[in-house]
């Protein structure tokens, strides 16, 4: 059972656009939601996340979007650019213990110059 | 300072054949996982630590072990290879009180191993 389900599965965006990423999740038990930025042949890196008392967080290009009745989250780049061509992926995690992360299935995000 | 290290980058197995994955972290993380990344299905947990000595189950821990000997090492074994085991597997490290301390439960990966299991 996927508990975070994560849309589109590939996105192809024109430089300078915006990109919007989609997570929806089941667990009402999940209470930190970061989104990680992974390039070909490397590692995830943490890019940005948000805690449930908030609605948005921004920083920089990058913005999470949560609402909290709906069980959604979304990552918006703004003014996208070529090196931000990556795959990414949103999770989620409960507090406490050992921070065991639920992931989505990743979007590969390509921006077009 | 080097942050999360994999051993090896590559490896091709034969089915039955076994092999171990080392992980090694400098940056004195209490808190170890291995994941397995194949296409469609983004990450997901094998085994993960919460300190030397300690080792639990994640969400797809069969055929697959685990040890701890040491806080800075973490082992990921295959005892019998199998053709659904080819994957991409990834080890990363986390301190235990950063959610408490900087609000984040920030995860460090390393830059993966590439399993082939024919």
């Amino acid at each position: 059972q996927q508990q975070v389900k994560q849309s589109p599965q590939s996105l192809i965006v024109q430089k300078g656009g915006i990109s919007i990423i989609n997570c929806a999740y089941e667990n009402t038990a999940f209470d930190y939601f970061p989104w990680y930025q992974q390039f070909p042949g490397k590692g995830p890196a943490l890019l940005i996340a948000i805690r449930p008392d908030v609605s948005e967080k921004k920083e920089g290009r990058f913005t999470i979007s949560f609402n909290k009745s709906a069980k959604q989250f979304s990552l918006h780049i703004m003014d996208s650019q070529p090196g931000d061509s990556a795959t990414y992926f949103c999770a989620a995690s409960i507090k406490g213990g050992a921070q065991k992360l639920v992931f989505g299935q990743g979007t590969r995000l390509t921006i077009n110059p | 300072n080097a942050g999360v290290t994999q051993t090896p980058k590559f490896r091709v197995l034969k089915t039955g054949q076994s092999m171990t994955l080392l992980c090694a972290q400098d940056m004195n993380h209490e808190y170890m996982y291995w994941y397995r990344q194949d296409p469609g299905m983004g990450l997901r947990l094998i085994h993960y630590s919460v300190g030397e000595g300690t080792t639990a189950k994640g969400e797809v821990p069969d055929g697959y072990n685990v040890s701890r000997l040491k806080k800075q090492n973490f082992l990921l074994g295959l005892e019998s290879a199998a053709p659904s085991q080819t994957s991409v597997y990834f080890c990363a490290s986390s301190y235990r009180l950063a959610r408490d301390l900087y609000g984040t439960d920030t995860q460090y990966f390393g830059p993966g191993t590439r399993l082939t299991v024919l």
